[in-house]
């Protein structure tokens, strides 16, 4: 399979903690995408990184990617309560960027 | 903003049935995907189309069709339902190439 693999499975931690989830996956990639899913919803884009880029932030969001390892991260500064939900990683192959590939997922609880 | 809408939030269908569930996006994006999307597996594409009449199998297309006649809409197919075909099912749409995709919120089908 070439889809991404998320570690851990699940993360629960306390309001105002940093959150980090882990990305690998096996292909090379023209870029890397995170995704979030609140339950029993579809999912919504959050960031995107290049193949050629290593770091990138958006709000809280910090993710980086290490093409050499075929790995990423994204960590959630500061969480909130209302980050509870499940994040993905999906991955654009070089040779048909039309497909993605989606790993299984971190689930995370932020407890107020 | 881009709205995925998809015909059904639950359906309940029997085995043998033919079903159908419809995907309508309203951004003129060029390309549309199917997922089933099930505890533990993550998503799984189906089947994506890049353009209108043009449709390339995922992972796991066995057990399913689309069409694809006009741009802003894209069908999944059950030619004959069976119930290891009972998940959520997620629609989702790009602009092109690797792109965000954008998701509806996903049809709960039972088969029973």
């Amino acid at each position: 399979s070439q889809q991404g693999e998320e570690d851990p499975q699940a993360l629960s931690i306390q309001e105002g903690e940093n959150a980090t989830m882990n990305c690998s996956y096996k292909t090379s990639i023209n870029n890397l995408q995170w995704y979030r899913q609140n339950s029993g919803r579809g999912l919504v884009h959050l960031i995107l990184i290049r193949s050629n880029e290593r770091e990138k932030h958006s709000g809280r969001l910090r993710v980086t990617l290490d093409t050499s390892k075929k790995s990423s991260s994204l960590l959630i500064t500061a969480s909130r309560a209302a980050d509870t939900a499940s994040y993905f990683c999906a991955t654009a192959p070089r040779d048909n960027f039309n497909k993605f590939y989606f790993g299984s997922g971190t689930k995370l609880n932020v407890k107020p | 903003d881009v709205k995925v809408t998809q015909s059904s939030r639950y359906l309940v269908k029997r085995t043998g049935e033919k079903v159908f569930l419809e995907c309508v996006q309203d951004m003129d994006h060029e390309n549309m995907f199917w997922y089933r999307q099930d505890p533990g597996l993550g998503l799984r594409l189906i089947y994506f189309s890049y353009d209108v009449k043009m449709k390339e199998k995922g992972d796991i297309p066995e057990g399913y069709s689309v069409s694809r006649e006009k741009k802003e809409r894209f069908s999944l197919i059950l030619e004959s339902a069976s119930t290891n075909q009972t998940s959520m099912y997620l629609c989702a749409s790009s602009l092109q190439g690797a792109q965000p995709q954008h998701f509806g919120d996903g049809t709960r089908l039972s088969i029973l």
